[in-house]
């Protein structure tokens, strides 16, 4: 994990918008992620971006690549209650390589 | 389709004990995975099986701990003896072959507290 570098925690009011930022150190990494966890269950993978790519949409989902300052993000329209959980970046490089994760607390 | 399987879910024992856990992939799928995810961390990889061959195991402290996929299928990861920093949830994952390890389905863990 001391690769892949998230802050910790983000707070944010139902409906709006939420972005969680990544910054990572292989620049080889073919693939980057993000994962979700909630409690007591195992990763689920959200999204995944190729490198060659700068954005990426999947409904709610939007992930932003920026390769020169490798820095990842994650933004969640419309946030729901649903979405509270743990959010782990994660690059490739022979293997994955995760952060470790930011908590988002999504408020009434 | 039946996810990846894992038993049991919790287990506390004391140090210097043993303990196994254990893990059935998503039918199909050749590679799989151990993960030690410490509270407030990321899931770090211990070892990754391709059928019943180990890809990587750099990240496995082979003293004491040990896993095994016989037949290429259902695996288990041993510790013994434990110490308190084994602490963790213990992951497994699985993928239809190594090339696709970014399709990796996890399994919900076993939490390991060990007093």
């Amino acid at each position: 994990g001391e690769d892949v570098e998230q802050s910790l925690f983000l707070s944010v009011r139902e409906g709006d918008s939420s972005v969680i930022n990544c910054t990572y150190t292989d620049s080889s990494s073919t693939y980057l992620y993000w994962y979700k966890q909630e409690p007591g269950a195992g990763l689920q993978l959200l999204t995944y971006i190729f490198s060659n790519m700068d954005m990426k949409q999947d409904q709610r989902l939007t992930v932003l690549l920026n390769k020169k300052d490798k820095h990842l993000s994650l933004r969640i329209a419309d946030t729901q209650t649903g979405d509270s959980a743990i959010y782990f970046c994660a690059e490739n490089d022979y293997k994955l390589s995760f952060g470790a994760g930011t908590t988002v607390t999504v408020r009434a | 389709e039946a996810g990846v399987a894992q038993s049991p879910r919790y287990k506390i024992i004391e140090k210097r004990q043993s303990v196994a856990f254990w893990c059935n992939p998503i039918s199909g799928h050749a590679t799989l995975y151990w993960y030690q995810q410490i509270l407030g961390q990321g899931p770090k990889l211990l070892i990754q099986f391709q059928n019943n061959g180990v890809v990587d195991d750099s990240q496995l402290p082979k003293d004491r701990f040990s896993a095994e996929r016989l037949k290429g299928v259902d695996s288990t990861l041993k510790i013994q003896p434990a110490k308190l920093e084994d602490s963790a949830v213990y992951l497994c994952a699985s993928s239809l072959h190594r090339d696709t390890h970014h399709e990796q389905y996890f399994g919900p863990g076993t939490r390991l507290t060990v007093t």
